[in-house]
This record gives structure tokens, sequence and C-alpha cells, in this order.
């Protein structure tokens, strides 16, 4: 258990609505990734952060931003959500010089 | 460019049957990191192995055992005497050592579905 929490679990939202994903550690690693899970594709890195404040993005980062004003946590948005962006979103943090990432229980999102 | 290729979409066995799952990858470094994760069907994701690229010793723990060659730039899994339990998409992943291995970005393939049947 890499102490990973995301919230919420499962949401439903409308075309256009903005909707903020949060990940939360327990155990103040300085890594933290966001990646989405779709059929076909594998998953793929939205947005990283290797510091508080300190972040960069990823392959498919069009259409989100991310913020991480503490250690803990690292909010994923997307400022006007699309049908596209319906998708299985997973937080992942990396411990220190390991090179593996530990992944959170996933947040199911779907936008109509 | 990194690429990941899982050319197997799904696989059915049999329970007890032994399995291999493949992997290819592309990567022009030559300092990069191999990984299998396991997604069962409850979702979640669970690391399973890490390779370096300068360590080419096949691995084995328990029933699983993992096959590295750089020469044909394959990571490939097997499973022996297969359960129902190890039904599961598994993916294999690729990172390169960026700033050191710093930002340590994965790149995933599709996954391979193993379905285990009784």
């Amino acid at each position: 258990d890499a102490g990973i929490t995301q919230s919420p679990r499962h949401k439903v939202t409308e075309t256009g609505t903005p909707v903020t994903l949060r990940c939360h550690q327990t155990e103040n690693h300085r890594y933290m990734y966001w990646y989405r899970q779709d059929p076909g594709h594998g998953l793929r890195l939205i947005h990283y952060s290797y510091g508080v404040k300190d972040t960069d993005k990823g392959e498919v980062s069009d259409g989100y931003s991310v913020s991480r004003s503490k250690t803990e946590d690292f909010l994923l948005t997307l400022e006007s959500a699309t049908s596209s962006q319906t998708s299985v979103y997973f937080c992942a943090i990396k411990r220190g010089r390991e090179y593996e990432q530990y992944f959170g229980p996933g947040t199911r999102l779907t936008v109509t | 460019a990194q690429k990941v290729t899982q050319a197997q979409t799904e696989i059915s066995v049999v329970e007890k049957e032994d399995v291999t799952l493949d992997c290819v990858y592309e990567t022009r470094d030559t300092t990069y990191y191999l990984f299998w994760y396991k997604q069962p069907p409850s979702g979640e994701l669970v690391f399973l192995i890490r390779r370096n690229s300068f360590d080419e010793q096949n691995e084995i723990s328990g029933r699983y055992s993992w096959n590295f060659q750089k020469s044909t730039s394959s990571f490939n899994f097997t499973i022996t005497a297969s359960q129902v339990v190890d039904s599961a998409v598994y993916f294999c992943a690729l990172s390169e050592a960026e700033y050191g291995g710093a930002t340590n970005k994965l790149i995933f393939g599709t996954g391979t579905l193993l379905a285990v049947q009784p």
C-alpha cells in the first residue's frame, strides 16, 4: 500500500463543466503523476510534478491543468470537460531513488 | 521516440497451462528501465517487476519469470502453471533515464488481457 487516495472515485459530469480530481499521498514523496487509461491506449501521462509548485506536461496534457500547493496533494483540473475526457484517471507516486511508480485506486470520470 | 508494443490483445488459457506475454520496446537511450504491471478485474495497478537496461539477467519469482533480451528489444513475461487468479490485464512499460531517472515518465503498452479458465 503506497498510501495514495484519489477522490472522487466516480464522477459523472456534463460537457462544459469544470472538474477537479484530487490525489492525496501520506508518505511525503516528491514525484507525483497523473495518467489516463483508455481502451486501446494503455496508460498515458497527462502531467507530473517534481515538487511543490513544480509541474510539467506529459504526453496528453491538452485540456488539463494541475496544481501542487503542498507535498501531499496533486490536483488535476479539467477546465471545461469534454466527452473525449471520459476515462479512468490514475495518480501515481515515485519513491525516492526507485524508478517504479505506485498507483492510486483510480477515478472513473464520465462526461455526458 | 519511445514505444512499447504488446501485440497480444487477449490470451485465453486453461488453468495449469504456461503462458508467455510478449513485450517489445523501442528507445534510443542506452540507459532505460522496463516494468510489468498487473491490473486485476478490481481495477488497481500492481507493480510486478523493474529491470534495468544494464542488467540482462533473467528473473524468476515463484510462478513468474521474465526474459529480457536487448538484442531483440524484448522483455517477455511467463506465468508457469497459470491459475484463475492470474486473470488480469498485464501492462509492459518503459522509462528512459532522463535527468538521471528523476522525472521517470512511464510509456505503457496497450496491455494484454489474460483470461485463465478453470
